[in-house]
């Protein structure tokens, strides 16, 4: 079936300790990166986005670190909580040339468990 | 009103019927996405409009046919679809092309029989 060999990295963490999502990107020219949660059965939900002329943005238990030299970008969770755990993805965008318009490609995701 | 709203919500069909998902938002978005997601896998995208106009189509079988009937409205239809297109499928908008991030609906989930 299609779901044989296919998984998620995963990773699990203590209630109230910090996570650290990891994801690389693939394309040098991507401008702007954006990290997504997405619960069971649910549509994926914006966290935090950066812009490749910055290497850090801080937003509310939330970090994303970027460094454009190693095409790496990561998302750092404060004080870890039960409602944290979902699936996380990295995404990047990519100027389509002649379509006037953004792609959003979405990195393979991370699951997240919290354990309380 | 920051919501896409996406109907229905779950979608049974035979391989030989017509349907249409549909994707509403009010928040006077000018560019509208249709992804595809499968079990595990990040969600891979299939169509963008653009100001009404359909500017990316990601070499999508034409069994799935996009129309944009107006700037808060974006259907998907669905015809003599296989039992490997089930999956959920996912609207989007953003301000505009290039514009800020996207917002997502909750999805509708296909299942072809």
């Amino acid at each position: 079936g299609e779901s044989v060999g296919l998984h998620l990295p995963t990773l699990s963490v203590q209630e109230g300790d910090n996570s650290i999502i990891n994801c690389a990107y693939s394309n040098s020219a991507s401008d702007y990166f954006i990290w997504y949660k997405q619960e069971s059965g649910k549509g994926p939900q914006f966290i935090i986005d950066i812009r490749s002329n910055m290497d850090k943005r801080q937003g509310q238990r939330v970090t994303v670190l970027l460094n454009k030299t190693v095409k790496h970008l990561s998302l750092q969770i404060a004080a870890t909580q039960p409602g944290d755990s979902a699936v996380y993805f990295c995404a990047e965008t990519v100027l389509q040339s002649g379509a006037g318009s953004y792609q959003l490609t979405f990195g393979k995701g991370t699951k997240l468990s919290v354990i309380p | 009103d920051t919501e896409v709203t996406q109907t229905p919500k779950h979608l049974v069909m035979g391989m030989t019927n017509k349907k249409s998902l549909k994707c509403e938002q009010h928040m006077g978005h000018r560019a509208m996405y249709w992804y595809k997601q499968k079990a595990k896998k990040p969600p891979e995208l299939m169509f963008v409009y653009s100001y009404e106009k359909l500017s990316i189509n990601e070499s999508v079988p034409s069994r799935f046919s996009p129309e944009c009937p107006n700037s808060s409205l974006l259907n998907l239809h669905l015809h003599a679809l296989q039992p490997e297109d089930s999956a959920l499928y996912l609207c989007a908008s953003s301000q505009g092309p290039g514009k800020g991030e996207l917002f997502f609906g909750e999805g509708s989930r296909l299942t072809v029989l």
